[in-house]
C-alpha cells in the first residue's frame, strides 16, 4: 500500500524560511505533488517532482529523493498569506494518488 | 474552459437518504478522483478512475459507489447516508502519463459540503 507522513503543524516568522518534510512508502512511484490549501477552499497546485533533485519556482522550491522516499517543500521570504495547509501527495503507476494528512503552517509577524 | 465542475456546492441529507454528487471535466482527462476531507484533516481517496469504464477503490470506499460511462463524467453515489459521511467532497482530474514535460497537475473542483443529520 501507500503511506505518507508529514508534520501536523509548524510555526514560522514572517520573512523567514521554512522547510516542510514529507516521507512516503509506495510501490510503483510515479511522482509527488505539493498542494497549498487555505481554509474553506480547494487545494491549489504548487509543484510536481518525478526526478530526484530540486525544483525551484519563485519563493517555493520542492526537493525529491526517490531512494530515501523523501521530499520537502521550502518556502522562502515567508508572508502572512502563506499561512495555510500544505499537502504532500504521492502518485503511483496504477494511477492511485494518495495525500498525506497535511501540515498546518502558521506564519507569525 | 470550465475545468472541473462539481454540483451541488452544499447539501443536507437525512440519515438513510441517497444522493449523487456530480463531477464533470472538460479537459479530456483520463484520470479522475473523488476525495473526502474531514475538518482539520487531509484528503482521503474514495474512488478513482483511469479511464471510461474503469474504476478502482481508494482508501475509504465503503458506503459509496461510482461509475465512469464517459470520459467527462464521474458521479459519486451515496446509497444510505450516515452521519459519518458528513464531510467536504472534492473531485479532481489529471492527464495520463508522467513527467514534468507532460505538465502533471491535478485539477480540483470547488468542493461539495455535505451534512448528514
Amino acid at each position: 500500500g501507500q503511506n505518507i507522513d508529514q508534520p501536523t503543524e509548524m510555526t514560522a516568522t514572517e520573512g523567514a524560511i521554512v522547510q516542510i518534510n514529507c516521507t512516503y512508502q509506495t510501490s510503483g512511484f510515479n511522482g509527488l505533488f505539493w498542494y497549498q490549501q487555505h481554509a474553506g477552499e480547494a487545494p491549489t497546485f504548487l509543484s510536481y517532482n518525478v526526478l530526484d533533485g530540486l525544483e525551484e519556482k519563485g519563493r517555493f522550491s520542492s526537493f525529491l529523493s526517490r531512494s530515501k522516499g523523501y521530499s520537502y517543500l521550502l518556502l522562502k521570504e515567508l508572508q502572512m498569506k502563506d499561512s495555510a495547509s500544505y499537502l504532500c501527495a504521492v502518485y503511483n503507476q496504477g494511477g492511485k494518488l494518495i495525500f498525506g494528512q497535511g501540515t498546518e503552517l502558521s506564519v507569525k509577524p | 474552459n470550465a475545468g472541473v465542475t462539481q454540483t451541488p456546492k452544499f447539501r443536507i441529507l437525512k440519515i438513510g437518504q441517497s444522493m449523487t454528487l456530480q463531477c464533470t471535466q472538460d479537459m479530456n482527462h483520463n484520470y479522475m478522483y473523488w476525495y473526502r476531507q474531514d475538518p482539520g484533516m487531509g484528503l482521503k481517496l474514495i474512488y478513482y478512475s483511469v479511464g471510461a469504464g474503469i474504476t478502482d477503490k481508494g482508501e475509504v470506499p465503503n458506503g459509496y459507489n461510482v461509475s465512469r460511462s464517459t470520459t467527462e463524467d464521474f458521479p459519486l453515489r451515496l446509497e444510505l447516508a450516515a452521519p459519518s459521511q458528513t464531510s467536504v467532497y472534492f473531485c479532481a482530474s489529471k492527464t495520463r502519463g508522467s513527467g514534468p514535460d507532460l505538465g502533471e497537475k491535478l485539477f480540483f473542483g470547488s468542493g461539495t459540503q455535505l451534512s448528514v443529520l
